[in-house]
């Protein structure tokens, strides 16, 4: 089992810019969720899904776009990057209450 | 809503001595509280958790966690600390009667085992 990956590891766009970040997970989960992680303020979620073809806003969605098309793959999208979205990101699964995390994608906006 | 606070952003605790990572928490139902741990450029790894039944929670690596309502706590702590614990440490709880599993999280604890 891989767990749950996410593409790209690393990536530097200018503002303005758009990009897609992928997550999959084999474990079968129902609920996928993308948190963006800042120095000092934890963990942030952007938005989640429960389930193939559902997604719902979180805590900070500004600026952020998903889909689940398939159960496995859980994207996020950013239009039109800003500064204000370097990042790392990461995506998570869970079975009940235990969430599964992805190694995370670095995001610079410059 | 929820909410949970650490309210230290770093513990330095020599190696063998006994660590304590602090965490208290606010929720209108029942609280389930977690701790996941984060090791440099990795992703979140989970530690333990509190649900229901006995207010000691054991959980990897050695790991034990106690939930303590009155004082809305739920502590992490370790007999023994090794050096290889050194890593990011985050509390999290979710309120048990709402219908979805969304979590929040504490802003973290960087916990340092000095040999």
């Amino acid at each position: 089992n891989a767990g749950v990956t996410q593409t790209p590891k690393f990536r530097v766009l200018k503002t303005g810019q758009s990009m897609t970040l992928l997550c999959a997970q084999d474990m079968n989960h129902e609920y996928m969720y993308w948190y963006r992680q800042d120095p000092g303020m934890g963990l942030r979620l952007i938005h989640y899904s429960v389930g193939e073809g559902t997604t719902a806003k979180g805590e900070v969605p500004d600026g952020y776009n998903v889909s689940r098309l398939k159960k496995q793959n859980f994207l996020l999208g950013l239009e039109s990057a800003a500064p204000s979205q370097t990042s790392v990101y990461f995506c998570a699964s869970s079975w009940k209450d235990t969430q599964y995390f992805g190694p995370g994608t670095r995001l610079t906006v410059l | 809503a929820q909410s949970v606070a650490q309210p230290e952003d770093q513990v330095n605790v020599a190696e063998g001595n006994p660590l304590t990572v602090k965490c208290t928490y606010s929720v209108s139902g029942n609280p389930y509280l977690f701790w996941y741990v984060q090791y440099p450029n990795r992703g979140l790894q989970f530690l333990l958790k509190y649900i229901t039944g006995d207010n000691l929670v054991k959980g990897s690596y050695g790991f034990e966690a106690e939930f303590n309502k009155s004082q809305t706590s739920f502590h992490l702590k370790k007999p023994s600390a090794l050096v290889s614990d050194s890593a990011l440490y985050f509390c999290a709880v979710r309120d048990g009667g709402a219908g979805s599993y969304q979590l929040t999280f504490g802003k973290g604890t960087k916990l340092s085992v000095i040999p």
